[in-house]
């Protein structure tokens, strides 16, 4: 069956790099999903990447795909305060409006 | 554009009594999804409507919960009678299109 599996937590300081890994197992896998959740807030799509792509570069945000080890990467570069929060990776096999399968979601703590 | 609108926030119950969620999605949003968001879990689907039909309640528990869309637009989740296991956030999502989902701010149910 479909499985998303993320790091439980991540700790940087201000101005660094952050990098979240996910892996997943549905090789049908078409869509992938980077989303993000404040406290007590619903979720915020931040990026997503389709399954024929390496990379995709938005801002501050990279995402790395690797489909062959169906491993996936955000990379936020200089990160702030105000990244804090939870960041779910997530999964569609890609037809249109096809649920999510989400991670357990990665705590990022940003120390200033 | 306004977002999606759940309503109540929060949700206090007993156990073994009946509660229901509200959700108003962005207009002309085809399809609509009820995700369970159980703490220290990433969002579980529920149901997924597109227009007023069901595409997928595989994981709904039928025997204490419902969900109804009516005129396509509007949907309604009702859980009776609940369980102590039922505290979670009910996240609600509409979607247009491939680009991800937008996700409502939720209700977080507590049943003691």
């Amino acid at each position: 069956g479909e499985d998303v599996e993320q790091s439980l937590f991540l700790s940087v300081r201000e101005g660094d790099s952050s990098v979240i890994n996910c892996t997943y197992t549905d090789s049908s896998s078409t869509y992938l999903y980077w989303y993000k959740q404040e406290p007590g807030a619903g979720l915020q799509l931040l990026t997503y990447i389709f399954s024929n792509m390496d990379m995709k570069q938005d801002q501050r945000l990279t995402v790395l795909l690797n489909k062959k080890d169906k491993h996936l990467s955000l990379r936020i570069a200089d990160t702030q305060t105000g990244d804090s929060a939870i960041y779910f990776c997530a999964e569609s096999n890609g037809e249109y409006g096809n649920k999510l399968v989400f991670g357990a979601g990665t705590i990022l703590r940003v120390k200033s | 554009e306004a977002g999606v609108a759940q309503s109540p926030r929060y949700k206090i119950i007993e156990k073994r009594q009946s509660v229901a969620f509200w959700c108003n999605p962005i207009s002309g949003h085809a399809t609509l999804y009820w995700y369970q968001q159980i703490l220290g879990q990433g969002p579980k689907l529920l149901i997924q409507f597109q227009n007023n039909g069901v595409v997928d309640d595989s994981q709904l528990p039928k025997d204490r919960f419902s969900a109804e869309r009516l005129k396509g637009v509007d949907s309604t989740l009702k859980i009776q009678p609940a369980k102590l296991e039922d505290s979670a956030v009910y996240l609600c999502a509409s979607s247009l299109g491939r680009d991800g989902y937008t996700f409502g701010s939720g209700t977080r149910l507590t049943v003691v």
